[in-house]
């Protein structure tokens, strides 16, 4: 079963600095996805940005990347330039063709501060 | 841009009711989902739905949830005989192609059983 885990529960930022989020993966399977996606206190779901295992080229978009390590099943994202509106729970999920459901990390709640 | 939508946004209901959430997922997406967040803890996976039948389903979803695609717009979550540990956020998700293409989600609905 593959499992995610995200250990750091809370973190804050200044704003307009960067920060980085962990998260790690256990799997068996060498095709999969990962995704990190952003619940603000309106509770919607929204995909931030997704990296395919076979690319090792880490995703990009704006200003949130990804640092994707295979060997080492880790999976991190990158907010830089930090923003009031960055603020929100962010999770780390995982994909892939052996079961058609995402599976998400506990979350980490990420405060911008002004 | 095409959006999931899910009404209501809040259900409430009596322990032991049924109750219907509603979905109506992107026009040319094939995969259907629901998923379910408890109040501060991780989202977790309930079902996957393809061509008119459940293609996944996890543990928790069990013979008091149902699915339906009554019609060519509508995917429904039926719970039949509610329980106070129902209580969550249900967020339903649909995707153009399955595992390979990323899942967007609606806004959920927060269902209240009392």
């Amino acid at each position: 079963a593959q499992t995610v885990t995200q250990s750091q529960p809370e973190m804050s930022v200044q704003e307009a600095e960067t920060v980085t989020l962990s998260c790690t993966y256990d799997t068996s399977e060498s095709n999969y996805y990962l995704f990190w996606y952003k619940q603000p206190p309106s509770r919607q779901m929204i995909l931030v940005i997704r990296q395919e295992a076979y690319k090792q080229q880490n995703a990009t978009e704006n200003r949130f990347s990804v640092n994707f390590q295979k060997a080492a099943k880790s999976f991190s994202l990158k907010i830089s330039d930090s923003q009031l509106g960055d603020t929100a729970m962010y999770f780390c999920a995982f994909i892939n063709n052996a079961g058609n459901m995402l599976t998400f990390g506990g979350g980490t709640r990420l405060m911008v501060k002004p | 841009e095409p959006e999931v939508t899910q009404t209501p946004s809040h259900q409430v209901t009596q322990m032991g009711q049924e109750v219907i959430l509603r979905c109506v997922p992107i026009s040319n997406h094939l995969y259907f989902y629901w998923y379910r967040q408890i109040l501060g803890q991780k989202v977790e996976f309930l079902v996957s739905f393809y061509n008119n039948e459940i293609s996944e389903k996890s543990e928790i979803f069990d013979d008091q949830f149902s699915v339906e695609r009554p019609d060519g717009s509508n995917f429904t979550l039926k719970i039949r005989s509610t329980k106070l540990e129902d209580s969550a956020m249900y967020f339903c998700a649909s995707s153009p192609t399955g595992w390979d293409s990323p899942l967007h989600f609606g806004n959920g609905t927060r269902l209240t059983v009392t």
